[in-house]
């Protein structure tokens, strides 16, 4: 079945506590992205990854960073959480982005509290 | 800049019923794509439906269909013979060529048996 994963789906933590939620994809996709949706505030792009060691800045990257070693991965990771990012995150990926068609398909969301 | 405004923060429908959300955008490229998501109560991001501005139909499946106003630079989503199971958020997304989607902050569906 075509998908994306994404690991934990919930997660309770303490600030400044390191921490990495994993994303994989099985659609052979270039491209891949991470939000995270806050009430009020709809999707922010974070990060985002056009192929395989190379990731841009979204809108909101402070706080977070990402890597992009193999094509179906894309980690994010929080190196020192603070409670502004408690939040529901989620990773996205598609084909490509080059094309105005190409739709994004999403994993099921992690649930983030930062204590 | 690219955006996405959805003017309705929640919306109320009978059971049955059709049902229109708005979504109306900016952008100055003339190639882009238009997508709806429908969020549940449960969290995950359901891809509903495309739109290519170059598309001369409206897109439908099923009981979704887009009112694609170019000139107007508006993407409504109509829902038919709405069911309970319709009740979620539901957000409106654009996607230029070469940039990433823009997403709009999402219009709460509710439907009323």
């Amino acid at each position: 079945e075509a998908q994306v994963t994404q690991n934990p789906r919930y997660l309770i933590t303490v600030t400044g506590k390191k921490l990495t939620v994993t994303c994989s994809q099985n659609m052979n996709h270039e491209y891949m992205s991470w939000y995270r949706q806050d009430p009020g505030l709809g999707l922010r792009q974070i990060y985002y990854s056009m192929n395989v060691e190379v990731t841009d800045k979204g809108d909101v990257p402070e706080g977070y960073k990402v890597s992009r070693k193999e094509k179906r991965n894309f980690p994010l990771i929080l190196e020192s959480p603070s409670p502004n990012q408690t939040s529901l995150y989620f990773c996205a990926s598609s084909l490509q982005t080059t094309f105005s068609t190409d739709t994004q398909y999403f994993g099921p969301g992690t649930r983030l509290t930062v204590l | 800049a690219q955006k996405i405004t959805q003017t309705q923060p929640g919306m109320f429908v009978q059971e049955k019923e059709a049902v229109t959300l708005d979504c109306t955008y900016d952008t100055s490229d003339p190639s882009y794509g238009l997508f709806w998501y429908k969020q549940p109560s449960s969290g995950e991001m359901i891809f509903l439906i495309y739109q290519g501005s170059y598309d001369q139909q409206n897109a439908t499946e099923g009981r979704y269909s887009l009112n694609f106003q170019k000139a107007r630079k508006s993407a409504n989503l109509v829902i038919s013979a709405s069911q309970l199971g319709d009740s979620a958020m539901y957000f409106c997304a654009m996607k230029p060529r070469n940039t990433p989607l823009v997403f709009g902050k999402g219009t709460r569906l509710s439907v009323i048996a």
